[in-house]
């Protein structure tokens, strides 16, 4: 069974860095697309970052230069490095994976970032 | 970049209306878009992909159609259960993704 559990969200101060987990079972982290995607309080998604199972890794331009999405092959678990937070930052996270480019099939349940003094 | 406007942003309907929600795209996308379906609380879930195709396991009263600009997403016979809100997404720019805003759906 395919299953995402992602942890390291909760209140940090504006400025301040954070790295939030994603732990897989069920499948191979490294063989798929894996994304992270945003919804802020009350609104709506909006995708983050994307590392593809070949190592290539893109973000949208919110976040370009502050964030960094990686793996780690051993633990079958995605990270995502956030730094410089800024209150706009606040949001559930969630881990997402893509079989293909395309889609994304199965979501965590997401971790709350609130970035807040 | 590409933009997604959805519409409406909210509907109520009753058990077993038919519900329509479309989606526009500010660009010809072929049929690279997809629905997803979010109860509150929850994660979303993917129902529609590629335009047309019912995820596995996705009961087959939802359904997908359009291509090129204008997407409909439908469902023949609203349950309980679905009430959520619905996102569609593109993928014609990849390697990134855009949603639209999403229609909340409710219960008459």
């Amino acid at each position: 069974e395919v299953q995402l559990v992602e942890s390291g969200g909760g209140l940090i101060q504006p400025g301040g860095s954070l790295r939030l987990s994603c732990a897989a079972s069920g499948f191979t982290v490294s063989s798929n697309y894996m994304s992270w995607v945003r919804q802020a309080p009350g609104k709506g998604l909006e995708w983050v970052s994307v590392i593809y199972s070949g190592g290539s890794t893109y973000y949208a331009d919110s976040v370009k230069g502050r964030f960094t999405i990686s793996r780690d092959n051993s633990k079958n678990t995605l990270y995502l490095q956030m730094n410089s937070l800024r209150a706009e930052d606040t949001a559930v996270y969630y881990c997402a994976r893509g079989i293909t480019r395309r889609y994304f099939d199965y979501w965590g349940q997401g971790t709350l970032v609130t970035v807040s003094s | 970049d590409i933009q997604m406007t959805q519409s409406p942003s909210s509907l109520s309907a009753s058990v077993g209306d038919r519900v329509t929600i479309t989606c526009q795209a500010s660009q010809d996308i072929s049929n690279y878009l997809n629905w997803y379906q979010q109860k509150p609380g929850k994660a979303p879930k993917l129902l529609i992909y590629d335009a047309s195709n019912l995820e596995t396991g996705v009961p087959s009263r939802f359904s997908g159609s359009g291509s090129g600009t204008d997407f409909t997403f439908t469902i023949s016979s609203l349950q309980p259960e679905d009430i959520a809100t619905y996102y569609c997404q593109q993928y014609d720019n990849l390697p990134r993704y855009t949603f639209g805003q999403g229609t909340k759906l409710e219960i008459k």
